[in-house]
């Protein structure tokens, strides 16, 4: 079993809706999770992380933890084309990151 | 703000070639972490370095090596170069071990032919 899951397949969304993605992990230890997104043949990019269970909102996005199930979520509020992409789900472990194999977000005008 | 600068951007080499891979991370920050990324692939942890010491070891092929040197920056050596070493690789580098936060650099893309 991989360490970081993201079964979503591609997501389609219209403009101005909500794209919601899922992540689960399997190392209950882990305390530090991230979001990154990445463009085609561009290097990823950090847009929220959260180390406590909870929701966590910067802007349009909204990061959601729930350690007891090994669970993270990311919202994307208000989606616009711009926020096509793929986005990657990264849990910290001993000093590096363990990436999910992400979900493609398209966000249709 | 300054940001981790990778360098070339683009290698093409041939096989059975040697590569090499630089990497100068954000101003202050002490960890650099190198990451493959190969065609429709999520980035898999190579190695890092913390302080100029190997901190961490993952899927790194032993054809690589990679040191941080006194001005931190990293360099990543590829040698007896195969097809299948054809990908993006990234560095990062974050402000300390654990749980800091990684930044990536913008990568090189390695195509070997």
């Amino acid at each position: 079993q991989k360490e970081v899951e993201q079964n979503s397949g591609p997501l389609s969304v219209p403009e101005g809706a909500i794209a919601s993605l899922n992540c689960t992990y399997s190392d209950r230890g882990s305390q530090s999770f991230f979001w990154y997104r990445q463009y085609s043949g561009k290097s990823p990019e950090l847009i929220m992380f959260i180390y406590s269970n909870g929701d966590k909102e910067d802007g349009r996005f909204t990061a959601q933890l729930n350690k007891a199930s090994q669970y993270v979520s990311l919202l994307i509020r208000d989606s616009q084309p711009s926020d096509s992409a793929t986005y990657l789900c990264a849990v910290d472990g001993n000093n590096r990151l363990a990436f999910g194999k992400g979900n493609q977000v398209v966000v249709i005008p | 703000a300054a940001g981790v600068i990778q360098s070339p951007r683009h290698l093409i080499k041939e096989k059975r070639e040697t590569a090499t891979l630089k990497c100068y991370p954000i101003p202050r920050h002490d960890t650099v972490y190198w990451y493959q990324q190969g065609p429709g692939q999520d980035p898999q942890f190579l190695i890092s370095f913390y302080e100029k010491m190997q901190s961490d070891k993952g899927s790194i092929p032993d054809r690589f090596s990679a040191q941080q040197f006194s001005d931190y920056h990293s360099e990543l050596n590829m040698s007896s170069l195969e097809l299948g070493d054809s990908a993006l690789y990234f560095c990062a580098s974050s402000a300390g071990q654990g749980a800091d936060i990684q930044y990536f650099g913008a990568g090189t893309r390695l195509s070997v032919l």
